[in-house]
């Protein structure tokens, strides 16, 4: 059964430093998503990306977030400078239709932890 | 913005007895209500969804049910099985790219 990947599990970082978290869709879906969840807390929606550039975004992706996608199966989230407050698990999506009324396949996520 | 609130944050429930999650959400525009599943160490998993034009829908031991007019939606798990013991999410759309998550429910089913 086709699922979303990412890279890396985990991914620890010191304080004011450029991360990138990977992911990989599932091949026939056009549209991809970002979400993170703090510890404990619940799961926030990010950004939405479709046809190379954000469909919607949320007042949490601010100017230190982008997102791209730099070839035809790999879907990045950078984070310019990281804050402690960036620590969460970020969980990448990706649905085969358009709209948060379809279903989105979620990967296993990555873990940052900004020190 | 839409918020959605779920209960309870946590439940505990013997093996095969029904466990009941209770989401409201602020958003009239909503139109679409996913819950999910998460395990251990897992991404969120669809389980069921709903919408707005149907009031209940059922998969086996999972039901759902929604009143619009009271922004009320549910989850119903019946003859619970220890492998139901997870953080479970609802969630609600309208149509946008946009979901907004519940605060999860962690479901201990004890054997």
């Amino acid at each position: 059964e086709p699922e979303v990947t990412q890279t890396p599990s985990h991914q620890v970082t010191q304080m004011g430093q450029e991360v990138i978290l990977r992911c990989v869709p599932i091949s026939n879906h056009l549209y991809f998503y970002w979400y993170r969840q703090i510890l404990g807390q619940k799961v926030e929606f990010l950004v939405s990306f479709y046809n190379n550039e954000i469909s919607e975004k949320s007042e949490i992706f601010d100017d230190q977030f982008s997102v791209e996608r730099p070839d035809g199966s790999n879907f990045t989230l950078k984070i310019r400078s990281t804050k402690l407050e960036d620590s969460a698990m970020y969980f990448c999506a990706s649905s085969e239709v358009a709209g948060g009324d379809n279903e989105q396949f979620f990967g296993p996520g990555t873990r940052l932890t900004v020190l | 913005g839409e918020n959605v609130e779920q209960h309870p944050s946590t439940l505990s429930v013997q093996e095969g007895d029904s466990a009941v999650i209770k989401c409201t959400y602020s958003d009239s525009a909503s139109n679409y209500f996913p819950w999910y599943k998460q395990e251990l160490g897992k991404g969120p998993q669809l389980i069921i969804d709903i919408r707005s034009n149907v009031g209940e829908k059922k998969d086996q031991r999972i039901a759902v049910t929604l009143n619009k007019t009271a922004k009320h939606f549910s989850l119903h798990i019946t003859e619970t099985q220890p492998e139901d013991s997870a953080v479970y999410f609802c969630a609600a759309s309208d149509g946008g790219f946009k979901t907004i998550f519940g605060a999860g429910t962690r479901l201990f089913v004890k054997a």
